[in-house]
């Protein structure tokens, strides 16, 4: 399974934006880039997903980087509802049924 | 409402014990999966099933058991081998099993 990187925690304050970073160096031309999001004793929601473009949804936005060995998801706006663990996930678009979580982002939002 | 449930929220067990946990979907996907999550870790593959009657191991699936004899319908058993049994269990499903999985709540597993 290939590998992603992500930051430990990141911390943001309300109604700023935010960048969530990922690296995935060795991604191959047929894996898709997830991104999931857990919060507190809950399950993973799904967020948002891309494989070669910029991808825009009511969620978030998802950058991806033209060698697409990274990739950023950005709140536009961020509340207190999106403190949670971000998970950047890749997923083979053929063969492979699971999805493999790394330990996340965990986002902190300041009032 | 569509969705996936999972039950009970909270399930204790003695030592030497099988225990079921229940996962129930309305949403009319093929597949499901089960997953593990251990305090401050990503989830881990104990299973998933792409149709009924028809399962595969994931990572993880020593000490455990599935069956999928209904498409709604996707129950693990924690059997007595499970040592380390104690974590949050995720069940999800997905319309094929290659697309966007959906969670159901969770069940937290704790041995008595």
């Amino acid at each position: 399974d290939a590998k992603t990187t992500q930051p430990n925690s990141m911390e943001s304050n309300e109604e700023e934006p935010v960048h969530l970073p990922c690296n995935h160096s060795t991604i191959s031309g047929t894996d898709y880039i997830h991104w999931y999001r857990q919060l507190p004793s809950q399950g993973p929601e799904y967020v948002i997903h891309g494989l070669t473009s910029n991808v825009n949804n009511r969620m978030a936005s998802l950058a991806i980087a033209e060698d697409r060995k990274s990739s950023t998801l950005i709140l536009h706006r961020a509340t207190l509802r999106d403190a949670a663990v971000y998970y950047c996930i890749l997923k083979q678009r053929q063969g492979a049924q699971k999805l493999v979580f790394g330990q996340g982002t965990r986002l902190t939002i300041n009032p | 409402d569509g969705g996936i449930t999972q039950s009970p929220k909270y399930l204790f067990r003695k030592e030497g014990q099988n225990v079921t946990l229940s996962c129930e979907q309305n949403l009319n996907h093929d597949a499901m999966y089960w997953y593990r999550q251990d305090p401050g870790q990503g989830l881990r593959l104990i299973y998933y099933s792409q149709i009924v009657n028809d399962f595969q191991k994931g990572d993880i699936a020593e000490g455990y058991s599935v069956s999928r004899e209904k498409k709604e319908s996707f129950p693990l058993t924690v059997t007595s081998a499970q040592k380390n049994p104690t974590a949050f269990y995720l069940c999800a499903s997905s319309i094929q099993s290659l697309e966007t999985q959906y969670f159901g709540p969770g069940t937290r597993l704790l041995v008595l």
